[in-house]
Formats: structure tokens, sequence, C-alpha cells
């Protein structure tokens, strides 16, 4: 069975601290993607990586940053998290670009930034 | 990348059909329109997809119009369970999926 995993659902930093989020997926998945969810605004993709060591901007970079040094791991950083940076984070993954294969996501995590 | 365009909510009676539309005219030849759900607390859940032809899968069917502007998600006989958030989805090249705001599905007993 299919899997991505995300290190925490639930998460509670405070201002100013350094956070990393951790999604792992055991399909060997090249193309690895960051949302974040908000009531009223949808899904909005911050970072997604398609390959090893490579990364592309989503909609919403600003205060984030990704690393992704093995294929089966995407981290999101939040270098100094901020109180609008409070919200529901989705790891997916996919099979290759131009594929017209399903993304599959994990089970999110609720951070809370105090 | 195209964007998609839902109605906020809809209500559907238990054991009827529930038919959620999606405009998305401005999509390309090559993209492929997704269909996924979430319901509350989890992660978005694959339903179906298409590029051209109507679909059908044991979830639910997938119309999409000639011109390829709009489509209609089918769900032949909706049970309470399938009170969710249904998003419409065009696919880029890229792989990744632009969201929409999605249609809270509402099935009422």
């Amino acid at each position: 069975d299919v899997k991505v995993t995300q290190s925490s659902r639930y998460l509670v930093k405070r201002t100013g601290e350094k956070v990393f989020l951790e999604c792992v997926q055991d399909m060997d998945h090249e193309n690895m993607f960051w949302y974040r969810q908000d009531p009223g605004l949808g899904l909005r993709l911050i970072y997604f990586s398609y390959d090893v060591k490579m990364k592309e901007k989503g909609d919403i970079p600003e205060g984030y940053s990704v690393s992704r040094e093995k294929k089966e791991r995407f981290s999101l950083i939040l270098e100094s998290a901020s109180t609008n940076q409070t919200s529901m984070y989705l790891c997916a993954s996919i099979q290759g670009s131009g594929s017209s294969r399903e993304q599959f996501f994990g089970p999110g995590t609720r951070l809370t930034v105090l | 990348d195209a964007k998609t365009t839902q109605p906020p909510s809809m209500d559907c009676a238990e054991g009827r059909a529930a038919n959620l539309p999606c405009n998305h005219s401005t999509i390309s030849g090559n993209e492929y329109v997704y269909w996924y759900r979430q319901i509350h607390s989890q992660g978005p859940q694959y339903i179906i997809h298409g590029l051209k032809n109507n679909e059908t899968n044991e979830m639910a069917s997938l119309i999409i119009t000639e011109d390829r502007k709009s489509s209609t998600l089918i769900l032949p006989h909706a049970t309470l369970r399938d009170t969710a958030v249904y998003y419409c989805i065009v696919k880029s090249n890229t792989g990744k999926l632009i969201f929409g705001q999605g249609t809270t599905l509402q099935v009422k007993p």
C-alpha cells in the first residue's frame, strides 16, 4: 500500500523558532510537494521538487525553504516561525512529470505558532 | 496554469446522485482534470481524473464537455460518508496540482 508520512500530526511552536516539517514517501516517486491549507483559501502550493537537490517555488514560498537530500524525503523549513504560518501543512508525491497518475497526500501536520 | 471555479457548497439527499460542476475554461490541451475530496482532518483523497473522454471508476463518474472547458463529477448514490469538500483541479505539466476553493458537499438523510 502506497504511503506518504509526515513527522507530526500536531505541532506547537513559538514565534521565531526554526521549524522542520518532514515528509517521507515509500513509492520511489520523483516529484514531491508541500502545500498549506487555510480556511477559505483552499490548498496553496509552497514548494515542490522534481528530483533530489532540485526545488521550485510554488505560489507562496515566502518565509519557507525546502530540502531534498534523498529521493524519499522532502523537508519544509520555517527559518523563523511567525503566527501567520499557523496552518495545516500537507505533503504530496507523484511519479514523474506530465504523468496522469494520481498525487498521493500525507495526513497533514497542523502547526500552531504562538 | 489553468484555474478552476466551483460552487462553494451543495446539498444532496442520501441515495440520490450528486452532480458537482466545475469550470476550467483556460485549460490547455494536455492538462488533465483531477478530482479529489477531503474529509475533515484528513489529507485529500484521489477520486478520478480524465483528459478528454468520460471516465468511470468504483467511486464516481467524470463527464468532460467536448470543448473541455467544464466537467461534472457524479457520485451515483451518495451516502452520508460522502460528505466532504470536493476539489476540481487541473494538473500542470510539472505535476503540480492547483487547488481551487472546492465544493462542500453535504449529504443529508
